[in-house]
């Protein structure tokens, strides 16, 4: 399977900040999800988003899609501490295949 | 109850030892994974079980052998592992393989002396 890449792999900011995570990928898809994880501990599913959506928003998270570019972006508004992880963009192919990871941001919230 | 629960939290076996990673879930759900993730690095699919038939196997090697007894239960047997075998292994289930959300449980930090 392809990994996808996600730009910036580390993202520094202050509280209160916005943070914006994209991810782009190679092959057409079913949907995208957005994970995040602290610690190397278990992954948290934030939101997914369909082949034939292109917004969607979960509290303070905004995600988009462009299928023609094959890319996604994941939008944190109002950061705060609790947010420090690694956040994973995750493609689910045409033909169920399992999810394919992108490498991942790691994201610190500085108080 | 929304929770995937794997054991042990930590593991240290030897190459010649023989041990087994558990995860149960009590979601209903029918299908149930187990990833791989070295430090630093996203998680790879290994195992993938579909109504209790394995359905996709990643070319794993044999040393890892995956189990599904049950709708809730998956185990991964271990057995002559090496050094570089060393991660953390996620089990992980969803509704069914259509496209859905997955549920991740704590993972099993495994060290391979």
């Amino acid at each position: 399977s392809q990994q996808g890449e996600e730009d910036p792999q580390a993202l520094s900011i202050q509280e209160g900040e916005n943070a914006t995570m994209n991810c782009s990928y190679k092959t057409s898809i079913n949907n995208l999800q957005w994970y995040r994880q602290n610690s190397g501990r278990g992954l948290v599913h934030l939101i997914l988003i369909r082949s034939n959506e292109r917004e969607k928003h979960s509290g303070r998270l905004r995600v988009t899609l462009d299928t023609s570019k094959k890319s996604s972006s994941l939008l944190i508004t109002a950061s705060r501490a609790a947010d420090t992880a690694s956040y994973f963009c995750a493609t689910d192919p045409l033909t169920p295949d399992g999810l394919t990871f992108g490498k991942g941001t790691h994201l610190i919230i500085q108080p | 109850d929304t929770e995937v629960t794997q054991t042990p939290k930590h593991l240290v076996m030897g190459m010649t030892n023989k041990k087994s990673l558990k995860c149960e879930q009590h979601m209903g759900h029918r299908a149930m994974y187990w990833y791989k993730q070295k430090a630093k690095k996203p998680p790879e699919l290994m195992f993938v079980y579909s109504y209790e038939k394995l359905s996709i196997n990643e070319s794993v090697p044999s040393r890892f052998s995956p189990e599904c007894p049950n709708s809730s239960l998956l185990n991964l047997h271990l057995h002559a592992l090496q050094p570089e075998d060393s991660a953390l292994y996620l089990c992980a289930s969803s509704q069914d393989l259509a496209g859905n959300e997955q549920f991740f449980g704590p993972g099993t930090r495994l060290t391979v002396l």
